[in-house]
């Protein structure tokens, strides 16, 4: 079976404007969650969605939105970007939401705002 | 507040000696950890995970931890380096307070390099 892909792989962008990221998570799988990394920390919690609802959401601004649709793939969008949202972002999928549930991650997106 | 912290940036080993890679945590309740590795400019793999159990748990890769209540760590360990094995290791554990999502707190990541 395929592992969660994400798409696009690279993207380069200036202030202001928008970007969509793609993932699609392995198949079975029903929740997926959202992540920011920062060169040099840790992954940092945006969204999760569980059958196409929001389950949980981090300390992100209100630029930043997600969907789940009904085949689980996902979508993040972030408005207005700005320079600070340069980072790698991570698609991560699980069988369901609970605590237990092992999440396992797509390469990311590498985003770079100009 | 629920934390982990990984105490080491860097760790260095040489090939066929034996690797850790240290994890604490601070949370409520019983833990549930995770292990992760990311190669440069890759996403995270998932190397084990504790939820209950036996204290030591086996993963992927000939990696295992020990989880020890009392000293409340979760340390990664591997008999024999390798080479391969050289990349970011990163420990994670659920955040289980309910408004929280119980999303997963990260470490900041430990850097092996493993030497031939």
């Amino acid at each position: 079976d395929a592992g969660v892909t994400q798409s696009p792989t690279h993207l380069i962008k200036t202030r202001g404007q928008h970007v969509t990221l793609r993932c699609s998570p392995i198949s079975g799988h029903k929740s997926v969650s959202w992540y920011q990394q920062v060169l040099g920390q840790g992954p940092q919690f945006i969204f999760q969605y569980y059958e196409k609802e929001e389950r949980g959401r981090g300390n992100f601004p209100d630029r930043f939105s997600a969907r789940q649709f009904p085949n689980y793939s996902s979508e993040l969008n972030v408005n207005a970007l700005l320079l600070g949202d340069s980072a790698l972002y991570l698609c991560a999928s699980s069988r369901g939401s609970r605590e237990a549930d092992t999440q396992y991650f797509g390469p990311g997106t590498r985003l770079t705002v100009l | 507040a629920q934390s982990v912290a990984q105490p080491e940036d860097q760790v260095n080993v040489a090939e066929g000696n034996p690797l850790t890679v240290k994890c604490t945590y601070s949370v409520s309740g019983n833990p549930y950890l995770f292990w992760y590795v990311q190669y440069p400019n890759r996403g995270l793999q998932f190397l084990l995970k504790y939820i209950t159990g036996d204290n030591l748990v086996k993963g992927s890769y000939g990696f295992e931890a020990e989880f020890n209540k009392s000293q409340t760590s979760f340390h990664l360990k591997k008999p024999s380096a390798l080479v391969s094995d050289s990349a970011l290791y990163f420990c994670a554990v659920r955040d289980m307070h309910a408004g929280n999502n119980r999303k997963l707190i990260w470490g900041l990541g430990t850097s092996l390099a493993v030497n031939p």
